[in-house]
């Protein structure tokens, strides 16, 4: 299987701090990660797609200054929140994008567990 | 952003009831995914559907990717009680950079 390790699963901190989630494939390389957020009882929101060795791509509305994105090895996407504050508090998930070696077609996405963060 | 149409939003069924989900998109998708994710955990990948018309199984579930590519179903078979949790589809198009549209989500409650 292809499995996408996220860290931490489960973060609190002061407003004003930063925060910074890893999500890591295990078992294949990713060239190409995503962020996503969601609130409860709703689907899934793109944040940002995270390309390694590049700037990562922001959705409409999401402040990437807000939300930094580093993509250094082909293995490893960090999501940082700066300077968090209490409207940041969601649950944070991260997918890996494996590859068929095909330009299209059966590039299959790879979801981390979460990570769901407080901010008081 | 843009999100297919997941109906029906919830269902509460019997341990042992057959279950169906179906997501339907104004717009062609070139694959089709479902996906269920446990409370506080990442969506866990279901079925993958390349073709129109494909019908796949992985267990007691089946899905399928419609001939018009606008729209996919999902059905659970004999359900128990771990099937609980919610269920996404998600469309992928060539042109999109491997990006996902999602569904709603079907909420699904067991009942033993």
């Amino acid at each position: 299987g292809a499995v996408v390790s996220q860290h931490p699963s489960w973060v609190i901190c002061k407003s004003g701090t930063s925060v910074k989630i890893e999500c890591r494939s295990l078992d294949f390389q990713a060239t190409t990660m995503f962020w996503y957020r969601q609130f409860p009882k709703q689907s899934l929101m793109l944040m940002a797609t995270s390309n390694e060795g590049s700037k990562a791509t922001y959705e409409q509305g999401v402040e990437k200054d807000k939300f930094l994105i580093n993509h250094a090895s082909l293995t490893l996407s960090t999501l940082t929140v700066t300077s968090a504050h209490p409207e940041d508090s969601s649950f944070y998930i991260c997918s890996a994008l494996r590859t068929s070696g095909r330009k299209y077609g059966k590039n299959i996405q790879y979801f981390g567990a979460g990570t769901r963060l407080s901010v008081l | 952003g843009q999100q297919l149409n997941q109906s029906p939003q919830s269902m509460f069924i019997q341990e042992g009831e057959d279950v169906s989900m179906n997501c339907t998109s104004s717009s062609i998708f070139n694959t089709w995914l479902w996906y269920k994710q446990d409370p506080g955990e990442g969506p866990v990948l279901l079925i993958a559907l390349y073709k129109a018309g494909e019908l796949t199984s992985n267990g007691r579930l089946t899905a399928q990717f419609g001939i018009t590519r606008k729209d996919s179903f999902l059905n659970i078979s004999a359900s128990i009680p771990s099937d609980v949790g919610i269920y996404f589809c998600a469309g992928q198009r060539e042109t999109s950079g491997s990006r996902l549209t999602f569904g709603e989500g079907t909420q699904l409650t067991v009942n033993p």
